[in-house]
């Protein structure tokens, strides 16, 4: 069965300083990790996804096969990025998103 | 280019009674999945449909289903709703089921059952 793991509901970082989000997961097969972000009174949203390994909004996030882990890191946290953030897992075929309990980001001024 | 939309945006029914949630896809997708995002539970896969036909479906009872009309828009139909099936309801929509496509999602439906 395929898992996902936020283990942090909730985090607040000081604006400047460096977040990092956490994401484990459970999967046997080669998976394919996602994460999305929810804006406050906006839709969920694709933020990055490992396989294309961009960088967006400054965000970076590296895929641990051996740790079982997708970690989202910024280095200089802004303001605008306050939000929902959820860690996703997907497989080919199915086309079913697993998706983690969700981390609320508040950057602090 | 519009998006993903949903209707109704709220809708209230009581336990038994059934519900039915629209979604329009992205003009051009021909994939549309269904999420229940109920509280503290984040969001867990209802189905996927695809071309019309249902192509994956989660772990929930038969009494969740939906059908995808011929222009891709689909139904999610809940019937003898329990009090637990209170949640934000996603569907997103995706371009095809070649290797792994974005999915967009919408707003949602907040359903409350009474």
């Amino acid at each position: 069965a395929q898992r996902v793991t936020q283990p942090e509901k909730l985090l607040s970082v000081f604006k400047g300083a460096p977040v990092e989000l956490k994401c484990n997961y459970s999967y046997s097969g080669s998976p394919e990790l996602f994460w999305y972000v929810q804006y406050s009174r906006q839709r969920l949203q694709l933020l990055l996804r490992h396989i294309s390994r961009e960088s967006i909004k400054g965000f970076t996030a590296d895929l641990n096969k051996g740790e079982t882990s997708f970690h989202l890191k910024k280095p200089f946290a802004q303001e605008e990025d306050s939000a929902m953030y959820y860690c996703a897992l997907g497989n080919f075929g199915n086309e079913k998103l697993t998706f983690g309990t969700g981390t609320r980001l508040t950057i602090i001024p | 280019e519009a998006g993903v939309t949903q209707s109704p945006t709220h809708l209230i029914k009581t336990r038994g009674q059934q519900a039915t949630l629209r979604c329009s896809p992205i003009s051009g997708h021909t994939s549309v999945y269904w999420y229940q995002q109920a509280l503290g539970l984040g969001l867990q896969f209802l189905l996927w449909y695809d071309e019309g036909e249902e192509r994956n479906r989660g772990n929930f009872p038969p009494r969740f289903s939906g059908r995808q009309f011929p222009n891709y828009s689909s139904e999610l139909n809940v019937n003898a709703l329990e009090l637990e099936d209170s949640a934000l309801y996603l569907c997103a929509s995706s371009s095809g089921t070649s290797g792994y496509n974005e999915q967009f999602f919408g707003p949602g439906t907040r359903l409350t059952v009474l």
